[in-house]
């Protein structure tokens, strides 16, 4: 069982749509970080969060530690958004300190047509 | 703004052959990271550098794997006899500290790696 998940796969949105992209993961975890992927290959960070909700732009994410579940929002969605979204998460020891590694998901594949 | 580097951004090595792939981290970063990415598939986790040693490290970051800070700017992951297999994108990151607030990691370019 993979222990990070996402949904959906792959995704395709028009112009100017709200877009939510959801994770969730089976471990006890210290933080959750939203990656983006260029077409390029090139990685970028949009959150990390460990609680409650975070804004940036036109982005925001929220999580839910009870429920071991994230979203990534996007607002009035832009063709320059497509990319793939990845939620990773750092897993945390039995003894409650963090692992230093992070666990990746599968990736969102997001397509914003004009 | 500060940036992690990468070079190169693309190799292409024989099997068998030694490749070293370059990272510079964020200056006043202290923990380094590298991942892989083979292609279609999701980013791995290979090993993890603090205070000149592996503090973590996965089952691919096996003996053919290295890494190394040899001037206190680069940070470098080595493979000793490259296998078709690890042909993927390498990507370096690099995080300040340990403190909450501050463990978001930046990632490098990558470099892809194409082992014919």
């Amino acid at each position: 069982k993979n222990e990070v998940e996402q949904s959906p796969q792959n995704l395709t949105a028009q112009e100017g749509e709200f877009i939510t992209i959801n994770c969730s993961y089976s471990v006890g975890i210290s933080a959750l970080h939203w990656l983006q992927q260029h077409p390029g290959g090139g990685i970028v960070s949009l959150f990390m969060l460990s609680s409650g909700k975070k804004k940036h732009g036109r982005l925001i994410a929220t999580i839910n530690i009870q429920e071991k579940h994230s979203s990534l929002h996007i607002t009035a969605s832009h063709p320059r958004d497509s990319a793939v979204y990845i939620c990773a998460v750092r897993p945390l020891l039995k003894n409650q300190t963090s692992y230093d590694k992070v666990i990746f998901g599968p990736g969102t594949s997001l397509s914003v047509i004009p | 703004e500060p940036e992690v580097t990468q070079t190169p951004s693309h190799q292409v090595t024989q099997m068998g052959q030694e490749v070293i792939l370059r990272c510079v981290p964020i200056s006043n970063h202290l923990y380094f990271y590298w991942y892989r990415q083979i292609l279609g598939q999701k980013v791995e986790f290979l090993v993890s550098f603090y205070n000149n040693e592996i503090s973590e490290k996965s089952e691919i970051f096996d003996d053919q794997f290295s890494v190394e800070r040899p001037d206190g700017s680069n940070f470098t992951l080595k493979i000793r006899s490259t296998k078709l297999e690890d042909s993927a994108m390498y990507f370096c990151a690099s995080r300040r500290t340990s403190l909450r607030s501050h463990n978001e990691q930046f990632f490098g370019p990558g470099t892809r790696l194409t082992v014919l």
